[in-house]
């Protein structure tokens, strides 16, 4: 299977701040690498796929960058409504799996 | 737009199977997408169990492939799983969702069910 690792497990940040996360792939995923955003007792919720483009009806502030191993998801602007888990997944290989997740708090 | 709701027994005895089925509603199962189970410990991350077409073809996790069956019912527009032999390690939200065949995205889920095995 294709471990997934995110960083930092968790993170605070003030609005307006940017925030980025990383996620490792434990081998390399070419551009084959999903975002979601999961907010408390709701289900997941796609941002970003194919490691760059951006889910239609997604606010711009964020993004994804990466190929190969290493990837980035950015909020340009953290506002209140971003607090939630947000995970990486890749699809290059079955097993799909998922990284273990970043929780962003507002400071 | 298409929604998904799963329904089920939200309790299981250990040793027994957890049954879950997945209701498709706003669309076709037969459309092109593969129809997929998640699911979540509490306080934990994601695990993909599996998916399945319409066309019946499926794909498992392989740490729970000798425990999990996905199967599909065109007729009454529902997917269900079943996963065997459980233990209190299966205890978790247990999600629905659909996956694009392009890019592997889930792009609609349910709300999910949590299901604990429990005496």
């Amino acid at each position: 299977d294709i471990q997934m690792t995110q960083s930092p497990s968790s993170l605070s940040a003030s609005v307006g701040d940017r925030v980025t996360i990383t996620c490792q792939a434990s081998q390399d995923i070419s551009n084959y690498l999903n975002w979601y955003q999961q907010k408390p007792g709701k289900a997941p919720n796609l941002l970003i796929y194919d490691a760059s483009n951006l889910e239609t009806g997604v606010p711009s502030r964020f993004s994804g960058s990466g190929s190969g191993t290493d990837f980035t998801f950015t909020i340009s602007s953290l506002q209140p409504e971003d607090i939630a888990t947000y995970y990486c997944q890749q699809y290059n290989n079955l097993p799909l799996t998922f990284g273990g997740g970043t929780k962003v708090e507002i400071e | 737009q298409v929604q998904l709701q799963e329904s089920g027994p939200g309790l299981v005895k250990p040793s027994g199977t957890l049954s879950l089925t997945c209701a498709v509603s706003g669309g076709s199962i037969s459309s092109s997408y593969w129809w997929s189970w998640v699911r979540q410990p509490p306080g934990k991350g994601l695990e993909w169990i599996g998916e399945i077409y319409h066309s019946g073809s499926t794909n498992y996790n392989p740490s729970l492939k000798s425990r999990v069956t996905i199967s599909v019912d065109k007729s009454k527009n529902q997917f269900s799983l079943k996963l065997s032999s459980v233990t209190a390690a299966d205890t978790a939200v247990y999600y629905c969702a659909r996956k694009r065949t392009t890019y592997n995205t889930f792009d609609i889920w349910g709300q999910g069910t949590m299901v604990t095995v429990s005496s």
